[in-house]
């Protein structure tokens, strides 16, 4: 199973809107609405922030927001905050229990 | 609360044994899948597997298929990893998490920090 490919870092400022993207294949995102998201700031263990595409968890600002389109998901960050800048990845469903990650994104807050 | 506490760090040789543990609390420890994922320094996130503590029924990515053992101990709601023989390369953080429906992670440990050095 390959890893799902993300940009390597992407940038905004303050108040921007920044998308990432997560491109798989049909065995994985393109198969199921079971793709999920994490942030990861320095030091700190992974969060969830989206699951099944698009569902964002209790807590969760809902400037947060994910879609898919074939074999590309998308994760949209509208009026970003400092706090935003930190790791994100995609993750996919790809068969009983077997997830793939994606390589991760590097967020920065200019 | 929903939570998994990691053990602590460990610093071991090569070739020696290790097993890393995950606490769950807060939930139905027998209920729910538990993923395990590393993270090599300054890398990304890889799936390695999940273990159901219900039955010990195990799922390994291919990638970690015979490099360790994933086990449970469901009397004390424990999941653990291990490693007979360790290599450099296993230098990493190993993540527990709550798998959920086999589809995401929505509750993470806080890591444990492997390091593997002559």
């Amino acid at each position: 199973q390959s890893a799902l490919t993300q940009p390597r870092s992407v940038s905004g400022s303050p108040g921007q809107s920044v998308t990432i993207s997560c491109t798989g294949t049909s065995s994985d995102v393109g198969g199921y609405n079971y793709v999920s998201w994490y942030q990861q700031h320095p030091g700190k263990a992974p969060k969830l922030i989206i699951s099944d595409v698009s569902k964002r968890p209790s807590g969760v600002p809902d400037r947060f927001s994910g879609s898919k389109s074939d074999n590309t998901a998308s994760l949209t960050i509208s009026g970003l905050q400092a706090e935003d800048e930190a790791d994100y990845y995609c993750c996919s469903y790809a068969g009983t229990y077997t997830l793939v990650f994606g390589g991760g994104t590097k967020l920065t807050v200019l | 609360e929903v939570q998994l506490v990691q053990s602590g760090a460990e610093v071991k040789k090569p070739e020696e044994f290790l097993r890393i543990s995950c606490k769950g609390s807060g939930y139905s420890f027998t209920g729910y899948w538990i993923g395990w994922v590393r993270q090599m320094p300054g890398k990304g996130l890889e799936w390695m597997g999940a273990i159901y503590p219900g039955d010990s029924d195990t799922r390994y990515s291919p990638s970690f298929q015979g490099q360790v053992t994933m086990s449970a101990d469901k009397s004390i709601s424990t999941a653990y990893l291990q490693w007979s023989s360790l290599r450099v390369s296993d230098s990493a953080m190993f993540y527990c998490a709550r798998l959920l429906r086999g589809e995401y992670l929505d509750y993470w440990g806080q890591g444990t920090l492997v390091t593997v050095s002559s």
